[in-house]
């Protein structure tokens, strides 16, 4: 199965800071890579897909990159309604495989 | 409204079984690729089956062999068959869908979840 690691697990900002989370892919997985949000007592919400694609009605502060089997969330100026966990998937290979989680918190 | 609303969830004994559904609303259900997730209480996302299209089905080893996923097109339902269930199936299941008209696999809709408790 392919591991996907994250970090950090969690996360204090500040409203309007940038905030970055990482995801790493035990092996190569192409494009193949999806972010959720999850907030409290919420199901999970798809952010984006295939690694930069913004899914519809998603905030532009919202971004994502790679670099090989690292993938990258960011957001651009922390908002308070951002409070939630985040979770990378990927979907190369099946088992389809979710990170940990990130819990972001404001500061 | 486009939506899916999972039932079935509640307590049951270790070995014992359970059968959850996912009625799904204001889209065409037979088009989509149907998948159950799933989530310990305050802890993160488990894949745990996957049904395409055509019938074909997906499972991660943890349930191979336990768990089922069907689904009725007739009735825009997605059903797990979930047997021999053990404690460390406790959790709360989502139902969720994959668009097929895209190579890409993104899960675009979720329902609420039903919880899953096995204890004796």
């Amino acid at each position: 199965d392919i591991q996907m690691t994250q970090s950090p697990s969690s996360l204090s900002a500040s409203v309007g800071d940038r905030v970055v989370i990482t995801c790493q892919a035990s092996q190569d997985i192409n494009t193949h890579l999806n972010w959720y949000q999850q907030k409290p007592g919420k199901a999970p919400n798809l952010l984006i897909y295939d690694i930069s694609i913004l899914q519809r009605g998603v905030p532009s502060r919202f971004s994502g990159s790679a670099s090989g089997t690292d993938f990258t969330l960011t957001i651009s100026s922390l908002q308070p309604e951002d409070i939630a966990t985040y979770y990378c998937q990927q979907y190369d290979n099946i088992p389809y495989t979710f990170g940990q989680g990130t819990k972001l918190e404001i500061k | 409204e486009v939506q899916l609303v999972e039932s079935g969830g509640g307590l049951v004994r270790p070995g014992g079984s359970l059968r959850l559904s996912c009625a799904a609303s204001g889209f065409t259900f037979s088009t989509y690729d149907m998948y159950w997730v799933r989530q310990v209480t305050g802890k993160g996302l488990e894949w745990v089956s996957g049904i395409g299209t055509s019938g074909a089905t997906y499972y991660p080893g943890s349930v191979k062999g336990r768990f089922t996923i069907s689904r009725e097109n007739a009735e825009n339902s997605l059903y797990l068959q979930m047997n021999s269930l053990r404690a460390d199936d406790t959790a709360v299941y989502y139902c969720t869908r994959a668009p097929t008209t895209v190579p890409s696999r993104y899960f675009d809709l979720w329902g609420r979840g039903t919880l899953v408790t096995v204890s004796s």
